[in-house]
């Protein structure tokens, strides 16, 4: 079975420029999440999807940061206009089903470098 | 203050060392505790997860959660170069959501 794949492994930028980071989940997880690391700082909450619907953005730092997830299946993350604070490593889980504790499967993530 | 403090090491340890790595945490609706195991340019990898307070073992790994004194510990025993990695400790309130707060991550050395 595919694990979780994220698409581009790494990406450089300009600050202002647009960025779009793909997550393709474990296929039948119902759960993605979007999670963000940071240099030297600790795995952050981003947001999380139920199928197609937004459970949770309450970590989305602010509104140049678009999450989408057509259909349920694949998300994105785009970033617009791209800041310098936004460089760090974007990783996608995915976890299935709908119970108190579910283990969440992770990509191997994006690395977003803004210059 | 951060909701789950870790030590970021490094910790370098012989190989068949006992390794000890700890988190604590401040927000008392915790109720899972997971320890991840991250190499480098991978993504973590859950190595165990525990339900409340009490013990977990598998294989070489034992998980503690002790959440009177908010501290979750991950024991490795008999260690080996191949668990050379950052370890992740995270945490959960459950429920719907179940969205995860890390701590920092202890990046971890056993040399032969």
């Amino acid at each position: 079975e595919a694990g979780v794949t994220q698409f581009p492994s790494h990406s450089v930028i300009e600050k202002g420029q647009t960025v779009t980071l793909r997550c393709d989940p474990i296929s039948g997880h119902d759960n993605l999440y979007w999670y963000r690391r940071v240099m030297g700082k600790e795995i952050k909450f981003l947001l999380h999807f139920v199928k197609e619907s937004k459970q949770d953005e309450s970590g989305m730092p602010n509104n140049r940061f678009l999450a989408e997830r057509t259909g349920g299946t694949y998300s994105t993350l785009k970033v617009q206009p791209a800041e310098l604070e936004d460089s760090g490593v974007y990783f996608c889980a995915s976890s299935p089903g709908d119970f108190n504790y579910n283990e969440q499967f992770f990509g191997p993530g994006t690395r977003l470098t803004v210059l | 203050q951060k909701e789950v403090e870790q030590d970021p090491g490094p910790l370098s340890v012989p190989e068949g060392a006992i390794v000890s790595l700890n988190c604590t945490y401040s927000n008392s609706a915790f109720q899972y505790f997971m320890w991840y195991r991250q190499y480098s340019r991978k993504g973590p990898e859950l190595l165990m997860y525990t339900y409340s307070s009490g013990n977990k073992e598998d294989g070489r790994f034992t998980a503690q959660v002790d959440k009177s004194s908010k501290y979750i510990s991950l024991f490795i025993r008999d260690s080996q170069p191949s668990d050379s990695a950052t370890y992740l400790c995270a945490m959960s309130r459950g429920g719907g959501g179940n969205k995860l707060t890390f701590g920092t991550g202890t990046q971890l050395k056993v040399e032969l």
